[in-house]
């Protein structure tokens, strides 16, 4: 059964990048069946979905945090990454990647990280 | 962005009964509707894809049902376990939003 874990600092300055890491396990980032993203929870609030990434490279993002989001994929490592800019106290939550599965990635995310959580913070 | 409408916000109910969530998109989204259930401090667990496909290893007192823009989620007889926050989430085009949230609270 296939796993993700996050990792990243827990603590990050105004103004500065994000930077968190999922890792695979038991299984395969290159498998094309697939599509590797992120979503975050803001404390008591609900889930809001930022990016997700093909293999292949092509990387989809919500507009509200495009200009400062970037997603990637590292084939040789079977991580993929998160990088989110110019980050404020808004940006504090709980990140999840997670796999989604179907056409595009269109049945949902059917494996979830743990979760990390970021404080932004001086 | 298609946004997703969830009521209601909160529901209180008893172990045995019958609860329907609804979700609406703002766009026709044909069957492309996921469920979640997340408990407190947990990642979201997918319970429902493509709208009414029971995801395996979900009780099958859990079901789908819609199709366009119109979606509900039903579970047929309470359990202590079910009681949690459910979130809808249409994978229709990018961004995949997600609906607001229900808490599903014991009465």
């Amino acid at each position: 059964q296939v796993q993700l874990q996050e990792s990243g600092p827990g603590l990050v300055k105004p103004s500065e990048t994000l930077s968190l890491t999922c890792t695979v396990s038991d299984g395969s980032i290159s498998d094309s069946s697939y599509y590797w993203g992120w979503t975050r929870q803001a404390p008591g609030r609900g889930l809001e979905w930022i990016s997700c990434i093909h293999y292949s490279g092509v990387p989809y993002y919500n507009p509200s945090l495009k200009s400062r989001v970037t997603i990637s994929v590292d084939t040789s490592k079977n991580q993929f990454a998160l990088r989110l800019s110019s980050v404020t106290s808004a940006d504090t939550a709980v990140y999840y990647c997670g796999r989604h599965w179907g056409f595009g990635g269109s049945y949902g995310v059917d494996v979830w990280g743990q979760g990390t959580t970021v404080t932004v913070s001086s | 962005d298609i946004q997703m409408t969830q009521s209601p916000s909160s529901v209180s109910a008893s172990v045995g009964d019958r609860v329907t969530i609804t979700c609406r998109a703002s766009q026709d989204i044909s069957t492309s509707l996921a469920w979640y259930q997340q408990k407190p401090g947990k990642a979201p667990n997918l319970l429902i894809y493509a709208a009414s496909s029971l995801q395996s290893g979900v009780p099958s007192r859990f079901s789908g049902s819609g199709s366009g823009a119109d979606f509900t989620l039903t579970i047929s007889s309470l359990q202590p376990e079910d009681f949690a926050t459910y979130y809808c989430q249409q994978a229709s085009s990018f961004p995949y939003t997600f609906g607001q949230g229900t808490k599903l609270e014991i009465e």
